[in-house]
């Protein structure tokens, strides 16, 4: 069965500084690859995937990520952020079946 | 296209009381979710349906049960609700099996 872990629960950041949520997963085949966003009181909306091809993904709102098969991760960048970047961020995996696995979350505070 | 609905929005029970959360799609989604979010747990699955006619146990389905009316609706039971299943409960559908999944708003429950 695969699992993903967010290394950090809590990220703070000031506006228009860089940011970097770390995901791993560990799972021994092929897995697909997603960071979804929660804003305050609303449902998750997906930030971008990764499925095959390019490891470099771009998402929405200039998020980007990364896939590191050697070291099973799937970092989400976004080079200057904005207060409407707060909200939780979750990592999620897939092995090809119906089912996606969570992260913990991580919440991002954006501070003027 | 209203997405993926939930109702209803906010729910206070006693313990034992029943109740069911319905979920409707209109995207023609193949499979439909079940979630729970729980703080600091992120979100872990209850039941799934991968198509039509069928369903399946996810993570934690104890206590619940689920029905998968039509292609378009997928209803989560409480039987008898204790207060460990005070949470937040999303509905998700996606097309196919590795395919985004879309999330509704979400169903605040508290089990008194």
């Amino acid at each position: 069965a695969q699992s993903v872990t967010q290394l950090d629960s809590q990220v703070p950041v000031f506006e228009e500084a860089p940011v970097e949520l770390r995901c791993n997963y560990s799972s021994s085949v092929s897995v697909y690859l997603f960071w979804y966003v929660q804003y305050p009181n609303q449902g998750l909306q997906l930030l971008l995937k990764y499925l095959s091809g390019s490891t470099l993904v771009k998402g929405i709102n200039g998020f980007e990520a990364e896939f590191n098969k050697s070291q099973t991760s799937f970092h989400l960048r976004k080079p200057s952020v904005h207060i409407s970047d707060t909200a939780e961020y979750f990592c999620a995996v897939s092995v090809n079946d119906y089912k996606l696995s969570f992260g913990a979350g991580t919440t991002v505070t954006v501070r003027a | 296209n209203a997405g993926v609905t939930q109702t209803p929005k906010f729910q206070v029970l006693k313990t034992g009381q029943s109740m069911t959360l319905q979920c409707a799609q209109d995207m023609n989604h193949n499979s439909m979710y079940w979630y729970r979010q729980d703080p600091g747990m992120g979100l872990r699955l209850i039941y799934y349906s991968a198509s039509e006619g069928t369903t399946d146990k996810g993570e934690v389905p104890n206590g619940y049960n689920v029905s998968r009316l039509n292609k378009r609706e997928f209803s989560l039971r409480l039987e008898s609700a204790a207060p460990s299943q005070t949470s937040v409960y999303f509905c998700a559908s996606t097309k196919d099996r590795g395919e985004t999944q879309y999330f509704g708003p979400g169903t605040r429950l508290l089990v008194l």
